[in-house]
């Protein structure tokens, strides 16, 4: 098993341009989140799937979009891009129902830089 | 909305003693569960320990045990007999019945020769 595999690993945006962060799973987790870890700072969370087709908000949605086609894929769209969107950005999974199937898998980061 | 708090930035704790770090949250489910996660510079999040609501035993892995009050909405980990290898940044975790996982802010812990 890959895991939870993340592309790209950098970025360099300029402001104004928009992207997709992708993120896949070949674990056939359930649940997938998209978190933002500014430098020496904890995780935010951005949006999260309880499944196929089901996103929610997270904590500090604005400025990004989710979509959830499978159960394998959960990729993050930025649009218009903008510099307070500098961060790492973490993709994670859980096979979720019961504590021992809670613990998170994350992907290895993605590092978006908005000049 | 559930938020989760670690209200010591940095701690410090001489090898081989016993440190202690404090997380708070609030909620207002009954079913949830807690987590303390490690990340050290590699930025690789590896699960230290996980506590069950329903729980009242406090959940305990080799020098990590937690002191878990739910009343209270506290979450500590203690590390005992800390070694170099622990240093790291400790996040704490709640995840809710819906599945949201927040993080708290982290504490950054050193640990001194």
């Amino acid at each position: 098993n890959a895991g939870v595999t993340q592309t790209p690993k950098f970025r360099i945006l300029k402001i104004g341009q928009s992207m997709t962060l992708q993120c896949t799973q070949d674990m056939n987790h359930n649940y997938m989140y998209w978190y933002r870890q500014d430098p020496g700072m904890g995780l935010k969370l951005i949006y999260y799937s309880v499944g196929a087709g089901i996103t929610d908000k997270g904590e500090v949605p604005n400025g990004y979009n989710v979509s959830r086609s499978t159960t394998e894929d959960f990729p993050l769209r930025l649009e218009l891009a903008a510099p307070s969107q500098t961060s790492v950005y973490f993709c994670a999974s859980i096979r979720g129902g019961g504590s021992a199937y809670n613990e998170q898998f994350f992907g290895p980061g993605t590092r978006l830089t908005v000049l | 909305a559930q938020t989760v708090t670690q209200s010591q930035p940095e701690m410090s704790v001489q090898e081989a003693e016993t440190v202690t770090l404090s997380c708070t949250y609030d909620t207002s489910e009954s079913d949830y569960y807690l987590f303390w996660y490690k990340q050290p510079p590699s930025r690789q999040m590896i699960l230290v320990i996980r506590q069950e609501a329903y729980k009242q035993q406090n959940a305990t892995e080799n020098r990590f045990s937690v002191n878990f009050q739910k009343a209270a909405k506290s979450f500590s980990l203690k590390i005992s007999d800390s070694q170099l290898g622990d240093a790291a940044m400790y996040f704490c975790a709640f995840l809710s019945g819906t599945y949201k996982y927040i993080f708290g802010t982290g504490t950054r812990l050193k640990v001194l020769a």
